[in-house]
């Protein structure tokens, strides 16, 4: 079935640095892969859609990466902000639905 | 322009009670999407709607549970005879032009949180 793997131990980083979240997935071939952010007691928020024939696509500070053949996106935070701090959310497209598949997501913790 | 608006924020219900979970979309969107959040999981699909027509409910269990978006009026998740099992967040999102539009960004609500007794 299909599976979708994010790090679901919280990721803590230094004000400043580069948080890199990964998004792992098996017996998949998702057309399209999105990002979103979700705070405590809220909805989550879209921050980046990417295409299979894209490899990387950037907003401000964000940057996301999608290998189809390490089956495999990274989502890169520059510069990172306290603000930042949140759960982050992979979504995979169901197989040529409009459906897409959420992972558990990775809490990252900015330090000032 | 308001978001998607959910309510109530907060449901207590007693087992055997029935919970009734309101979605407003978006202004100009007719596509609407609920998912429900077990702590520690990944959001679930539940069901897919536009206005009057159920388009996917293949992530909403047989029983108990139902939804509709009427022509006029919010989105309706209806949970019958709710068990503790069903405590949860539940999520509505909409979308400007849903199937066809891979590509269609959700707007996620703010959630209804579930408590069962």
């Amino acid at each position: 079935s299909q599976k979708i793997e994010q790090n679901s131990e919280a990721l803590n980083i230094q004000e400043g640095k580069t948080a890199t979240l990964t998004c792992n997935y098996t017996n998949y071939s998702p057309a399209y892969l999105q990002w979103y952010r979700q705070d405590p007691g809220r909805g989550p928020v879209f921050l980046l859609l990417i295409r299979e024939n894209e490899k990387e696509k950037r907003k401000e500070r964000l940057k996301v990466t999608f290998d189809t053949t390490l089956k495999q996106s990274l989502f890169h935070i520059t510069a990172s902000q306290p603000a930042d701090s949140a759960t982050y959310l992979c979504a995979l497209e169901s197989s040529g639905t409009y459906k897409y598949i959420f992972g558990t997501g990775t809490r990252l913790k900015v330090l000032a | 322009n308001a978001g998607v608006m959910q309510n109530p924020r907060h449901l207590v219900r007693r087992r055997g009670q029935e919970a009734r979970l309101r979605c407003s979309p978006m202004k100009g969107h007719s596509h609407v999407y609920w998912y429900r959040q077990l702590p520690e999981e990944g959001l679930k699909f539940m069901v897919y709607l536009q206005k009057e027509n159920i388009i996917d409910e293949s992530g909403m269990p047989k029983e108990r549970f139902s939804a509709e978006f009427p022509k006029e009026g919010p989105s309706i998740l209806r949970i019958q005879q709710v068990v503790r099992g069903d405590s949860a967040a539940y999520f509505c999102a909409s979308s400007f032009s849903g199937t066809g539009a891979r590509t269609d960004t959700q707007y996620f609500g703010p959630g209804t949180r579930l408590t069962v007794l």
